[in-house]
């Protein structure tokens, strides 16, 4: 596609359920990244898949939190037992995997409220 | 690890020049750069600084870095109101693959 995209767009959900969350980045990036945007909060660093590389995971906030990338291509977030201090909006990134990365291309976001 | 800091509001009158100003702790960034995000919309790169560079300028944006004082600044000349956006700042360190960003500057633009 011409962009990064993310599915769904906005998820309210119930306190305790599980969210799978979508990022389909731009065909051929090599590199995919999950940030979290909170209210008043800057973009916080959640995972970042390089390649068939083993993922850095340093920025899971819990266990809670888990991301997978098949293929290379399209990942997946996935957060149990989700918590109201779960909300906020989750970004998906890709880039072609230089290092450091030159530009980061940015999806739209899923927008996730938690009851 | 990195740490990003940038005021979190600035207004402006339109025509006027806006300056954003960032600071960083990491003097071994490698890469500098700034994030535009408009409502409802993902970020998207507006220009980046090498850290061998002092200076850059693309159109009405002008970077300017300062290596020493760790001071990293944009500012754009003849502020419309379709610049009212959120600003990131962001760094990567050397050796890192992850930018690590600031809480965004508002940009607010007056008529």
């Amino acid at each position: 596609g011409a962009g990064v995209s993310q599915s769904p767009s906005n998820k309210v959900t119930e306190k305790g359920k599980d969210v799978e969350l979508r990022c389909d980045p731009i065909s051929g990036h090599t590199a995919l990244y999950w940030y979290r945007q909170s209210l008043g909060q800057g973009l916080e660093f959640l995972i970042y898949f390089q390649g068939n590389s083993a993922p850095d995971k340093s920025g899971l906030p819990s266990d809670r939190f888990s991301a997978e990338r098949t293929g290379g291509s399209v990942s997946t977030l996935t957060i149990q037992r989700t918590q109201q201090e779960d909300s906020a909006v989750y970004l998906c990134a890709s880039s072609l995997g230089g290092l450091p990365p030159e530009k980061l291309f940015f999806g739209s976001g899923t927008q996730l409220s938690v009851l | 690890g990195e740490d990003v800091e940038q005021s979190l509001f600035l207004s402006v009158r339109e025509g006027d020049s806006s300056v954003i100003n960032c600071t960083y702790t990491d003097s071994s960034s490698t890469y500098l750069y700034w994030y535009k995000q408009e409502p409802g919309a993902g970020l998207q790169l507006l220009t980046y600084i090498f850290s061998n560079m002092d200076m850059k300028q693309d159109q009405r944006l002008t970077v300017l870095l300062n290596k020493k004082d760790k001071h990293l600044s944009l500012r754009i000349a003849d502020t419309q109101t379709g610049d009212s956006a959120i600003y990131f700042c962001a760094a990567t360190s050397g050796g890192s693959y992850i930018p690590t960003f600031g809480r965004g500057t508002s940009l607010i633009v007056h008529p």
